[in-house]
């Protein structure tokens, strides 16, 4: 069974940094292009970024650039997303994909 | 960037109804668009990829159809568990989802 656990929310000031976690089980982790998927209070599925296989690959939407990183690790079957300069509109429900299948989500708030 | 378009935003329907929602592409998406099905509180399931193909353990009374900018996901005979967000998805240059479509019972 296909299984992603996302880990790392919280709430956090604007401005400061904060780690999400993917761990993934059930399929070959390093088969997979990976994503995060992000969805705010209320409102529609943005996706965030995405990573190719071997990782040599990534992609952001505009909002995140410079700010968000994203990394794999196969040997660990897991998916990071690194997020710096957070503002309040990145606050959301953070979602770890295949696109396929999806975690169950990590709430990240950011708030003075 | 590619626009998705879903209509309607809101549908009302009854258990038993034929049920169709569309999206509109802003530019040709060939066949890369897929649909998702969102219940409220939970993670986003996969129904239909590239357009017509139904995901592992989708009950067939969903599909898909269309190509190029329009597209249609139908459900043929409404069941209550159908509830939800319904959210379509391009991949085809880029990623984009579209704005949703909430789907209640009448």
């Amino acid at each position: 069974e296909v299984q992603l656990v996302e880990s790392g929310g919280g709430l956090v000031q604007p401005g400061r940094s904060l780690k999400l976690s993917c761990a993934a089980s059930g399929f070959t982790f390093s088969n997979y292009y990976m994503a995060w998927v992000r969805q705010a209070p209320t409102k529609g599925l943005e996706w965030v970024a995405y990573i190719s296989t071997g990782g040599g690959s990534t992609y952001y939407r505009d909002s995140v650039k410079g700010r968000f990183t994203i990394s794999r690790d196969n040997a660990k079957s897991t998916l990071y997303l690194q997020m710096d300069s957070l503002r309040s509109e990145d606050t959301a429900t953070y979602y770890c994909t295949t696109l396929r299948s999806w975690g169950q989500g990590v709430m990240v708030t950011v708030s003075s | 960037d590619i626009q998705m378009t879903q209509s309607p935003s809101f549908l009302s329907a009854s258990v038993g109804d034929r049920v169709t929602i569309n999206c509109k592409a802003s530019q040709n998406i060939n066949k890369y668009l897929d649909w998702y099905q969102q219940k409220l509180g939970e993670a986003p399931k996969l129904l239909i990829y590239n357009t017509n193909s139904l995901h592992t353990a989708i009950p067939s009374r969903f599909s898909g159809s269309g190509s190029g900018t329009d597209f249609t996901l139908t459900i043929s005979s409404l069941q209550p568990e159908d509830v939800a967000t319904y959210f379509c998805f391009q991949h085809n240059s880029g990623w984009t989802f579209g704005g949703g479509t909430k789907l209640e019972l009448k």
